[in-house]
């Protein structure tokens, strides 16, 4: 199994800024994925996030938004540019320990942008 | 664009009764995946069916996957409180590049 650290937990921020989120495995994996959940909506898959090159983005979400860092096997950041408050939503950091096998999720950020 | 479909979106049941959520995809997929989300949590691995025709159970919980793997299913028999919550079927898709993408949920809300 794989236990995710992600943070931060909750944010408020206000329009025009950015913030960075956090998610810190505690093993080596091969997959990561950053989600965004709307409240009692389906996850929207954003990005993959792939290790040493440019993060693969879904159709609608683009890297001048969304900037993906993952410098290695355990470590990914999303930042969440120049938020508005239709950017409000929890975001979810996904792993998976091997191709075609399950994810492990973080507890998610919830962002409100005022 | 591909999409996994899933329905119903809610359904409210007396404790004791069945339930089952439904996942159809417009391609075939190479494997469904099950998660389920309580209130106020992150999306906890159920399931993965991979074989055509599939069956697995977990105590109360049948899952199945479609012969032609474009389908899957989820039966609950005998709801408990603790049944509450959104279940999610993910999709994995062929030559996808290992993308996994996510049904819509089904919201379940038992009735004591």
């Amino acid at each position: 199994s794989a236990v995710i650290s992600q943070k931060p937990s909750r944010d408020i921020c206000q329009r025009g800024t950015s913030l960075t989120i956090q998610c810190q495995v505690d093993s080596q994996v091969t997959m990561m994925f950053w989600y965004r959940q709307q409240p009692g909506q389906s996850l929207t898959l954003i990005a993959t996030a792939n290790q040493g090159s440019e993060a693969t983005y879904e159709s609608g979400f683009v890297i001048d938004k969304f900037p993906i860092s993952r410098p290695n096997l355990t470590f990914s950041t999303l930042t969440v540019s120049n938020m508005s408050p239709e950017d409000s939503s929890i975001y979810l950091c996904s792993v998976g320990l091997r191709r075609d096998e399950k994810l492990f999720f973080g507890s998610g950020t919830q962002l409100s942008v005022l | 664009g591909q999409q996994v479909m899933q329905i119903p979106q809610y359904q409210h049941v007396q404790e004791g009764e069945d339930f089952t959520t439904y996942c159809n995809s417009s391609t075939t997929l190479s494997n469904i995946q099950w998660y389920k989300q309580r209130p106020g949590g992150h999306p906890v691995f159920l399931i993965q069916l991979v074989k055509s025709g599939e069956v697995k159970k977990q105590k109360r919980l049948t899952f199945q996957f479609g012969e032609a793997k474009k389908n899957s299913s989820l039966h609950i028999t005998a709801t408990q409180t603790t049944d509450v919550g959104t279940y999610f079927c993910a999709g994995h898709l062929r030559n996808r590049d290992d993308k996994i993408i996510f049904g819509k949920g089904t919201r379940l809300h038992i009735l004591p």
